[in-house]
């Protein structure tokens, strides 16, 4: 099945700089790449998708990229706010069953940003 | 226009009781999912129903068994819990890829 690794586990910025959480993939076949965003106590919520027919995808101060041959994918957050301060999940999808999509998570960054 | 809605949001069991989580979705999605979530291990598949009718084993799957009531509703039933099965559980739904989770239960196993 599908293996996703996210690094940093934790990432500590000044408010204002960029922040940048890496992730790879396993499986060549994976074609969606969602970042979730969780904050204390809270479900996680989506930020940003990219597909695999795409390489890069902005929407305000987040962006995410994606190298299909070298199998990692980036999430970019530019001008940090204090309230980007939460726990940022990367995942890939392991395959579609029927409309089912089956998601494999990595393991989370934990995003602090100081002022 | 409520999303995913899950129930309880907190519960403390004794290893060996039983327990259902439930959860309801009402935007029309096909496919629904449980995860837990414990520290410094992301989330996790427990199970997954692509469509009424039908339910998949995920990556853990042991110690639990789900029900696809409806189009609406998929639960999580723990016959026999076990300290091991303490963790916060979420719920989703999708219409394709993009998933959306519910606010999840708190669960203690003690």
């Amino acid at each position: 099945g599908e293996n996703v690794e996210q690094h940093p586990s934790t990432l500590s910025v000044q408010e204002g700089d960029s922040a940048v959480i890496k992730c790879t993939y396993s499986d060549s076949a994976s074609n969606y790449f969602p970042w979730y965003k969780q904050e204390l106590g809270k479900r996680p919520q989506l930020i940003i998708d990219i597909r695999s027919n795409v390489g890069e995808k902005k929407d305000q101060r987040i962006a995410v990229t994606l190298n299909k041959t070298a199998k990692h994918f980036s999430l970019h957050i530019t001008e940090t706010q204090p309230e980007d301060s939460a726990v940022y999940f990367c995942a890939a999808i392991e395959g579609l069953t029927g409309t089912a999509s089956k998601l494999t998570f990595g393991t989370g960054t934990r995003l602090q940003v100081t002022l | 226009n409520a999303g995913v809605t899950q129930t309880p949001k907190f519960q403390v069991l004794k290893t060996g009781q039983s327990m259902t989580l439930q959860c309801a979705q009402d935007m029309n999605h096909n496919s629904m999912y449980w995860y837990r979530q414990d520290p410094g291990m992301g989330l996790r598949l427990i199970y997954y129903s692509a469509s009424e009718g039908t339910t998949d084993k995920g990556e853990v799957p042991n110690g639990y068994n789900v029900s696809r009531l409806n189009k609406r509703e998929f639960s999580l039933r723990l016959e026999s819990a076990a300290p091991s099965q303490t963790s916060v559980y979420f719920c989703a739904s999708s219409g394709r890829e993009t998933q959306y989770f519910g606010p999840g239960t708190r669960l203690l196993v003690l």
